[in-house]
């Protein structure tokens, strides 16, 4: 699985968007991006993935460049209650690897006030 | 639903003693993980288990055991205990759905301390 790198922490403005990014340039054809954030040592939960095209769903959307070495998270009005490391893991199809997870360290996103 | 469930939650052992975590899920899913995480890092991989009666490795497999007798529950075991497995440890399960979706759910972590 491609490794990905992303700043360590980050804040954002309550209300404001939060625009997470990584980097995965050694990414493969048919390897997926996906997003996990960790909330206060909680269990990791899954935010959103995608391969090629941009994606949104009712947490956030996912911007995945032509390239497809980068690719940026958005959380479009931040909460205090999102704040928590997010993860962003890159990995091949379920059906290549059992659905394993590699999970880096992650960026620690402070929404303030 | 429960979701995932871990049994118990806190546990301190002292060096060379032996414990097992339960792990257990309501979905039907099929493949369960166990995942430990040290302060200031990410999770990573112990064992994993792709259907009933099935485990295999992880990225971090030794001083621990795993069983999958039964679908729902998956088990970790530490034979004797080092300080060095002082850790959380997290247990997911996820379901197939097509080739590429695979969102796995997490359990709340079980925090050990070995002195």
């Amino acid at each position: 699985d491609a490794k990905t790198t992303q700043p360590t922490s980050m804040d954002c403005a309550e209300g404001r968007a939060a625009n997470l990014p990584c980097n995965h340039s050694t990414i493969s054809g048919n390897e997926y991006v996906y997003w996990y954030r960790q909330i206060h040592s909680q269990g990791p939960q899954y935010i959103i993935h995608g391969l090629k095209n941009n994606e949104t769903n009712e947490m956030a959307s996912l911007i995945i460049t032509e390239d497809r070495k980068s690719s940026t998270l958005i959380l479009p009005h931040a909460t205090l209650r999102d704040t928590a490391v997010y993860y962003c893991i890159v990995r091949l199809p379920f059906s290549s690897n059992t659905g394993k997870l590699i999970f880096g360290q992650g960026t620690t996103l402070q929404v303030k006030p | 639903n429960a979701g995932v469930t871990q049994t118990p939650k806190f546990r301190v052992l002292k060096t060379g003693q032996s414990m097992t975590l339960l792990c257990a899920q309501d979905m039907n899913h099929e493949y369960m993980y166990w995942y430990r995480q040290d302060p200031g890092m990410g999770l990573r991989l112990i064992h994993y288990s792709v259907g009933e009666g099935t485990t295999a490795k992880g990225e971090v497999p030794d001083g621990y055991n795993v069983s999958r007798l039964k679908k729902q529950n998956f088990l970790l075991g530490l034979e004797s205990a080092a300080p060095s497995q002082t850790s959380v440890y997290f247990c997911a399960s996820s379901q197939l759905w097509g080739i590429s979706y695979n969102e796995q759910f997490f359990g709340p972590g079980t925090r050990l301390t070995v002195l």
